[in-house]
């Protein structure tokens, strides 16, 4: 079955570069999630979408900025890149308003800022 | 707000023995809560989730969890590990249906030694 699919899977970047980040969602799901996890700690949350509108926002820097294009596939597009950016970055997708609660997840872009 | 706290950070038995990670959630309703594993350098991979019903939730991989309202606890448990158990595992709690945002616990290191 065709799961989540995040580009790049690693990623080196200096500080003050741009990065782009892409995921792809499972066919046919509507909503996508980008969260954060930092080394050795829990994910959170960064940002979500809804039939490419924003649906919700978390701890998400001002230099960070997201959306989701109309085949629903998202970039999270991150600036000014700092030292603490370094992270995997998981995009998730779920279909809404089924019940199922569940959140599939990729399998993580791993960002190093230098 | 929605939270769920895992006390143990790091936890380590013997492969063939019996294990239990602890979750404790924050929540005025019945909460929807998860247990997600990840193993290095992967992506989170759904083990279990609650919803409502049946308090023993079957899982994938042997695993078990079990909803207590009365403790606030969502305990995951095996009988019997294998040395592929060893990963991170998160317990999590769904936000509401229809936006499915999940909040992480801090996470609980699985060690597995022969």
């Amino acid at each position: 079955a065709a799961g989540v699919i995040q580009s790049p899977r690693h990623l080196i970047k200096e500080k003050r570069e741009t990065a782009t980040l892409k995921c792809y969602p499972i066919p046919r799901h509507d909503t996508v999630y980008w969260y954060q996890q930092g080394p050795g700690q829990d994910p959170q949350f960064l940002i979500s979408f809804y039939e490419k509108m924003q649906s919700d926002k978390g701890s998400i820097p001002d230099r960070f900025s997201a959306q989701q294009f109309s085949d629903y596939h998202s970039e999270l597009n991150m600036s000014s890149l700092e030292l603490g950016d370094s992270a995997l970055y998981f995009c998730a997708s779920s279909l809404a308003f089924v019940g199922s609660g569940e959140l599939f997840f990729g399998e993580g872009s791993r960002l190093t800022v230098l | 707000a929605q939270s769920v706290t895992q006390p143990d950070i790091h936890i380590t038995v013997s492969e063939g023995a019996s294990l239990e990670l602890r979750c404790n959630y924050s929540y005025g309703a019945t909460p929807y809560l998860f247990w997600y594993v990840q193993s290095p350098g992967q992506g989170l991979q759904l083990l279990l989730k609650y919803f409502s019903g049946d308090t023993l939730v079957q899982g994938i991989k042997g695993f078990e969890a079990e909803f207590k309202r009365s403790q606030s606890s969502f305990n995951l448990r095996k009988p019997s590990v294998h040395w592929s158990d060893a990963a991170e595992y998160f317990c999590a709690v769904l936000h509401n249906f229809g936006n499915e945002k999940l909040t992480f616990g801090t996470g609980t290191r699985l060690t597995i030694i022969p």
